[in-house]
């Protein structure tokens, strides 16, 4: 069964460091998305794309977010100059479609901001 | 403005038992809800899916219901068996014209089986 793939799984970094934070989303899906949680908080929406641009951005995604989809499979997250309060599971999601259509998760990224 | 609400932090059901897990909601644009199940350190996973246009939509021992009245839904599981521990993710989104809708999250469900 086709599924989200995200690198690396873990990521340590220091503050006011770059991160970027890479993903595959399933072949066929034209819709992307990052979301982030922190520890013990809800799964929230930081960024939406489709069609090579961004559809929606939360709050939370500011300047120092960006995201890129380089070629035909790699969806990226990009943190110019990481804060601590970046620390948190990203996770990266796909669809096939917008209207109804369900959102299929990878693993997460666990990245700590020392 | 938490616009979709899980106001159960924790639920224990026996095994064999129905387990019941709710979700409020105020915005009343959301068309479309979705469960998903989540262990630590995972990513969620999708567990059923319901549109605003029906009431109630069943997958094998998971059904969810959809009251747009009251603006709540649940997911029942029956019979409750021990890999359902987890926690549990009500969420919500909106049709929007063109683009990529976003998913509105609840605070989550922690659901245990006991044996």
């Amino acid at each position: 069964e086709p599924e989200v793939t995200q690198t690396p799984s873990h990521q340590v970094t220091q503050m006011g460091q770059e991160v970027i934070l890479r993903c595959v989303p399933i072949s066929n899906h034209l819709y992307f998305y990052w979301y982030r949680q922190i520890l013990g908080q809800k799964v929230e929406f930081l960024v939406s794309f489709y069609n090579n641009e961004i559809s929606e951005k939360s709050e939370i995604f500011d300047d120092q977010f960006s995201v890129e989809r380089p070629d035909g499979s790699n969806f990226t997250l990009k943190i110019r100059s990481t804060k601590l309060e970046d620390s948190a599971m990203y996770f990266c999601a796909s669809s096939e479609r917008n209207t109804g259509g369900t959102q299929y998760f990878g693993p997460g990224t666990r990245l700590l901001v020392l | 403005d938490q616009q979709v609400k899980q106001n159960s932090p924790s639920l224990s059901v026996q095994e064999g038992r129905i387990s019941i897990l709710n979700c409020d909601y105020t915005n009343s644009m959301f068309d479309y809800f979705l469960w998903y199940k989540k262990y630590p350190a995972e990513g969620p996973t999708f567990l059923i899916s319901i549109s605003s246009i029906k009431d109630k939509n069943e997958d094998g021992r998971f059904t969810v219901f959809l009251n747009k009245s009251a603006k709540h839904l649940s997911l029942h599981i029956v019979p409750s068996q021990p890999g359902d521990s987890a926690v549990y993710f009500c969420a919500a989104s909106a049709q929007i014209i063109q683009g990529a809708q976003k998913l509105v999250f609840g605070q989550g469900t922690r659901l245990t089986i006991n044996p």
